[in-house]
């Protein structure tokens, strides 16, 4: 079974709208974390945001916010007020127990575009 | 800021070749990975490392295999190219414990096997 789900392929929105990029995960873990990455045409991998499986309320970093449902195991990634910059490439990622060796697990992506 | 050097952005070698991929971290990383990422199939591990010579096998570690002599330095080596090993290839560091576990990325090696 894969333990992170994107089921968007590809997502549009218009600049300066509000935008959901759905992520589903598994595992029997009680302690995990999630991630999202985002990665420009150019290539890098950029690291947006990080949501503990044991904090109570999600995790914001500036335009971005992660939607927590731990009982939906779902972790969807909200970008408010689009830009034309993010178009890009974006990454659900969970790291099982504890943090050691920090082996990620990567989802699909969803490729964003933003309409001008 | 952390940073991870990825030793080419793009490569193009022969079928058979023995290939070397360099990446160098600058932040005293104690774990690196080396992911190899195709369309649709998101990232997935080929070997990770979370000290000096100590190496982990990820989900496709078949045609690979790595060097850590140097805590900086993680290689990927691939024996013998074949042209399914075409794709890019992205190494990434992160710290052994910290709370999180967010992994810092190259920028990633295009690499075109003929």
């Amino acid at each position: 079974a894969q333990k992170i789900t994107q089921t968007q392929p590809g997502m549009f929105v218009q600049e300066k709208e509000a935008v959901t990029l759905d992520c589903t995960y598994d595992t029997s873990d009680q302690s995990y974390g999630l991630f999202w990455y985002k990665q420009p045409s150019s290539g890098e991998m950029i690291f947006l945001i990080y949501q503990g499986s044991y904090d109570e309320q999600n995790a914001t970093e500036g335009r971005y916010s992660l939607n927590f449902q731990k009982a939906r195991k779902s972790a969807n990634l909200v970008i408010s007020a689009s830009q034309l910059g993010d178009s890009a490439m974006y990454f659900c990622a969970m790291r099982e127990g504890q943090t050691g060796a920090n082996n990620l697990f990567f989802g699909t992506g969803t490729r964003l575009t933003v309409i001008p | 800021d952390v940073k991870v050097t990825q030793s080419s952005r793009y490569l193009v070698k022969r079928t058979g070749e023995k290939v070397f991929l360099e990446c160098v971290q600058d932040m005293d990383h104690e774990n690196m990975f080396w992911y190899r990422q195709d369309p649709g199939l998101g990232l997935r591990l080929i070997y990770f490392s979370y000290d000096v010579k100590m190496k982990e096998k990820g989900d496709i570690p078949e045609g690979y295999s790595v060097s850590r002599e140097k805590k900086e330095r993680f290689s990927l080596i691939l024996e013998s190219a074949s042209t399914n090993q075409t794709s890019m290839y992205l190494c990434a560091s992160s710290l052994y414990g910290s709370s999180r576990g967010a992994q810092h990325f190259g920028d990633g090696t295009r690499l075109s096997i003929l």
